[in-house]
């Protein structure tokens, strides 16, 4: 069945970097989009960007752009998503989500089971 | 970026209950709708997507309605594996944004 998978739970400093991973099987890893949404506690979910996995192409939301990268390895059909310049409200937790299209739709299905991270000083 | 606001933000409800979820964007998105529901610790599950449709192996107790900018959840006969936070998302035009969410608790 379609998975994603995770990589565990970070700590890091104000000012670091962190880079999640997220190990896609059950399907060709290069026929779906990759999205990462995060979410601080008791919020709703945030988008900050997504690559095409066939072409390493990526768009980011605004509010993330220069802070964030997403790269992927298509031999270990994986997905990484990088954040630098941390500071406390990145707390939060971080997910991958495949993108799916009906109806010429988007969809984000399914979801990475979620990495924790937290920043503190 | 599309504003996506949901009401309630929470409400209690019995098993058996017919619940009602709303979700306004802040502009036209069509049908471009999705809905999610969220257990705690869990990551989103995508229940009904383009404002109406099913996703496979979603029971048949939840429903989908709206375009435009007003947009309805319905769970007609409230399952104790119901209670969640769920959330709406717009997928009109990026960035995505999602509603705060409407948390169901048991009465």
């Amino acid at each position: 069945q379609v998975q994603l998978v995770q990589s565990g739970a970070e700590v890091k400093k104000t000012g670091a970097s962190v880079k999640v991973s997220c190990k896609a099987s059950g399907y060709t890893f290069t026929n779906y989009a990759m999205h990462w949404v995060r979410q601080a506690p008791g919020q709703r979910p945030e988008w900050m960007g997504w690559i095409n996995t066939g072409n390493g192409i990526t768009k980011y939301s605004q509010k993330f752009q220069g802070r964030v990268t997403i790269t992927r390895d298509t031999s270990a059909s994986t997905a990484y998503m990088e954040l630098s310049s941390l500071r406390s409200e990145d707390t939060a937790i971080y997910f991958c989500a495949r993108a799916g299209f009906r109806f010429g739709q988007l969809q984000f299905d399914p979801w990475g089971q979620g990495t924790l991270v937290t920043v503190s000083s | 970026d599309i504003q996506m606001t949901q009401s309630p933000s929470s409400l209690s409800a019995s098993v058996g209950d017919r619940v009602t979820i709303t979700c306004r964007a802040s502009q036209s998105i069509s049908s471009y709708l999705n809905w999610y529901q969220q257990k705690p610790g869990k990551a989103p599950k995508l229940l009904i997507y383009s404002a109406s449709s099913f996703q496979s192996g979603v029971p048949s107790r939840f429903s989908g309605s709206g375009s435009g900018t007003d947009f309805t959840l319905t769970i007609s006969s409230l399952q104790p594996e119901d209670f969640a936070t769920y959330y709406c998302q717009q997928s009109y035009s990026t960035p995505w944004t999602f509603g705060q969410g409407t948390k169901v608790e048991i009465k």
